[in-house]
């Protein structure tokens, strides 16, 4: 079963709007991870925050984690077209490279 | 650099055949783990192999099998397929150290008919 959910499942947004997606997860992580899924496509690595971080950026995307509520969310701000696809959450909670994935969101942005 | 390769890209079997499907990691990394991909149950992972042993397994049925060679490659095979072993396989690969992000393939569509 999945570690955790994603919220919402589908997002549709207007070019240069903010979108942001939610995740939740259920056991105490080392990580958490955040993809980017083009449709057929493998999946991209976006960020990646580990358990004693609260907040990463990395060029539009900004990510926060807040294991007391056992939640993380991205920000992808000025969207763009480009942007279309389905995001997931993945967490690593246990030695070696093991990664459970949320249900993702997509995200369809609007030119 | 060149990125994680998989292959074949696409395949279609029957009912009670087997598969072998085949990823070649970013040079340098020792950790290869797959994952399956499908509609009804996103992506669920399978198995985690590190410098030729493996290192973590997911709930899968015993059809469905790994291993690593010396050079990192990695093939995984399942037997017996059925139709509910269709699906997008993919494969990642690290440096297999903590807190690595994962570097995918564009993954095997196998569809059984």
């Amino acid at each position: 079963s999945q570690q955790g959910e994603e919220d919402p499942q589908a997002l549709s947004i207007q070019e240069g709007e903010n979108a942001t997606m939610n995740c939740s997860y259920k056991t105490s992580i080392n990580n958490l991870q955040w993809y980017r899924q083009n449709s057929g496509r493998g999946l991209v690595h976006l960020i990646l925050i580990r358990s004693n971080e609260r907040e990463k950026h990395s060029g539009r995307l900004r990510v926060t984690l807040d294991t007391s509520k056992k939640s993380s969310s991205l920000l992808i701000t000025a969207s763009r077209a480009a942007d279309t696809a389905s995001y997931f959450c993945a967490t690593q909670y246990n030695a070696g490279n093991m990664l459970t994935f949320g249900g993702g969101t997509r995200l369809m942005v609007k030119p | 650099k060149a990125g994680v390769t998989q292959t074949p890209r696409y395949l279609i079997k029957t009912r009670g055949q087997q598969v072998t499907l085949s990823c070649s990691p970013i040079s340098g990394h020792r950790s290869v783990s797959w994952y399956q991909q499908t509609p009804g149950q996103g992506l669920q992972f399978l198995f985690e192999y590190f410098s030729e042993t493996q290192r973590n397994k997911g709930n899968f049925p015993g059809r469905f099998s790994g291993r690593q060679f010396s050079n990192s490659r990695s093939e995984m095979n399942v037997s017996t397929l059925e139709l509910g072993d269709s699906a997008l396989y993919l494969c990642a690969s690290s440096f297999g150290t903590d807190n690595q992000p994962q570097h995918f393939g564009d993954g095997t569509r196998l569809s059984i008919l």
